[in-house]
């Protein structure tokens, strides 16, 4: 079945350092993938996404990896900073059947130390 | 510009009470998506909503759980003789057209007691 998960439900990081998040996926047919901030009380904004024809995309101060042979997607985020700890979540557009939902996984906290 | 906006924030409802959350899609976006977050998890989907068509409404848990977009714009999502295991946070995207970002609003937390 499908399924989109992380690998590690915590990270933490000093300030300035670069953060790398990732997260495997399962259903070799998703052809598109975003990367996702959810900071406490908040609804998930809206990072960085990238389609399975490419596989690097580059934003402000973030990078999004993807690799279709082993299906795993990371994000890079370089000089972190305090602002930065929330929630990552990474999602999967399902089109499969006709359905355009995302398929979210479980999230990592990422904890940036001053 | 004005991003999703959810209402209400919170809701606490009595076991056994409907309820009715409230979403505002972005202007102009034409598809709208209902999403359910319960603590520490992903969200997860409900329904799908082009225009006022529902397209897809394989994520609603039980027949408890009703969505409308009447006019392709606001949206409502209706939980009846609520339980506590429906507690948890109800988010609403939207989207401009297939294939691009969807954005999210802040969510309505609900706490069945």
């Amino acid at each position: 079945g499908e399924s989109v998960g992380l690998h590690l439900p915590t990270l933490s990081v000093q300030e300035g350092d670069n953060s790398i998040i990732n997260c495997a996926y399962s259903n070799s047919a998703s052809d598109y993938f975003i990367w996702y901030k959810q900071e406490s009380g908040k609804g998930p904004q809206f990072i960085i996404d990238i389609r399975s024809n490419m596989d690097k995309r580059q934003g402000q101060r973030v990078t999004v990896l993807l690799n279709k042979t082993v299906k795993h997607l990371s994000l890079q985020i370089a000089a972190t900073q305090p602002g930065d700890s929330a929630v990552y979540f990474c999602a999967e557009n399902g089109y499969q059947g006709g359905s355009e939902k995302l398929v979210f996984g479980k999230g990592t906290k990422l904890t940036v130390n001053p | 510009g004005a991003g999703v906006s959810q209402s209400p924030r919170y809701k606490v409802a009595k076991r056994g009470q409907d309820v009715a959350l409230r979403c505002d899609p972005i202007s102009g976006h034409v598809s709208l998506f209902w999403y359910q977050q319960a603590l520490g998890q992903g969200p997860e989907f409900l329904t799908y909503f082009q225009n006022e068509a529902q397209l897809d409404k394989s994520g609603l848990p039980s027949d408890r759980f009703f969505a409308e977009r009447p006019e392709g714009s606001v949206s409502t999502l209706k939980i009846q003789r609520t339980q506590q295991e429906d507690s948890a946070v109800y988010l609403c995207a939207s989207r401009l057209g297939q294939g691009l970002t969807q954005y999210f609003g802040p969510g309505t937390r609900l706490l069945v007691l």
